[in-house]
């Protein structure tokens, strides 16, 4: 019953550094999104992925990339830190066929020093 | 353009009902969702509508929707402590299977 994983949960980089944040879910969902999340601020899609094989961009794509790797994970890169990137990041899947709500991670609390 | 906007902040007496206010600008929008955070924690789904119903009710919360006016709101019945967190609405496009989430009401309970 685990629903949808996310790891690390905590990550500190220096400026420069590359890392690539994990998601998996377990609920079959086709849909799968990474935000992020900014202290007084909303969640702010990053990509994006609406089945296998695709993936979108968001509304804050620059300096990321992703990989859906298989219809379960969709991971999330980060080529260069920078401290602009400090932030909590929250992955979801979603099935459109059934257009239920999205299910998230408990995110993982990135810094970059 | 895509947009979700909620006030940043409502405060309330415990015991009376909280109304949290959302609007969206996407009239072809299919599911609307209002999420909570408490501080530290994940998002948490407290209820969703969809685009062809005007009201749904689940205990204490109630959600109203007015698609013509793009207005989105969520009440809270008898205000409790434990209700207090950042609440998000959130719509679908169904054109592109984004979700879009507005900045987040802080809601506060005040003795």
């Amino acid at each position: 019953n685990a629903g949808v994983t996310q790891t690390p949960k905590f990550q500190v980089l220096k400026t420069g550094q590359s890392m690539t944040l994990q998601c998996a879910q377990d609920m079959n969902h086709n849909s799968m999104y990474w935000y992020r999340q900014d202290p007084g601020m909303g969640l702010r899609l990053i990509y994006y992925s609406a089945s296998e094989g695709t993936t979108d961009k968001g509304e804050v794509p620059n300096g990321y990339n992703v990989s859906r790797l298989n219809k379960r994970e969709f991971s999330l890169r980060l080529e260069s830190a920078a401290p602009s990137q400090t932030s909590v990041y929250f992955c979801a899947s979603l099935d459109r066929a059934t257009n239920q709500p999205q299910h998230f991670g408990d995110g993982t609390r990135l810094s970059i020093l | 353009g895509e947009d979700v906007e909620q006030s940043l902040f409502l405060s309330v007496r415990e015991g009376d009902s909280s109304v949290i206010n959302c609007t969206y600008t996407d009239s072809s929008s299919t599911y609307l969702y209002w999420y909570k955070q408490e501080p530290g924690a994940g998002l948490q789904l407290l209820t969703y509508i969809f685009s062809n119903m005007d009201m749904k009710q689940d205990q204490r919360l109630t959600v109203l929707l007015n698609k013509k006016d793009k207005h989105l709101s969520l009440r809270i019945a008898d205000t409790q402590t434990g209700d207090s967190a950042i609440y998000f609405c959130a719509e679908m496009y169904s054109s592109a299977s984004k979700i879009i989430f507005g900045s987040g009401t802080r809601l506060s309970i005040r003795p």
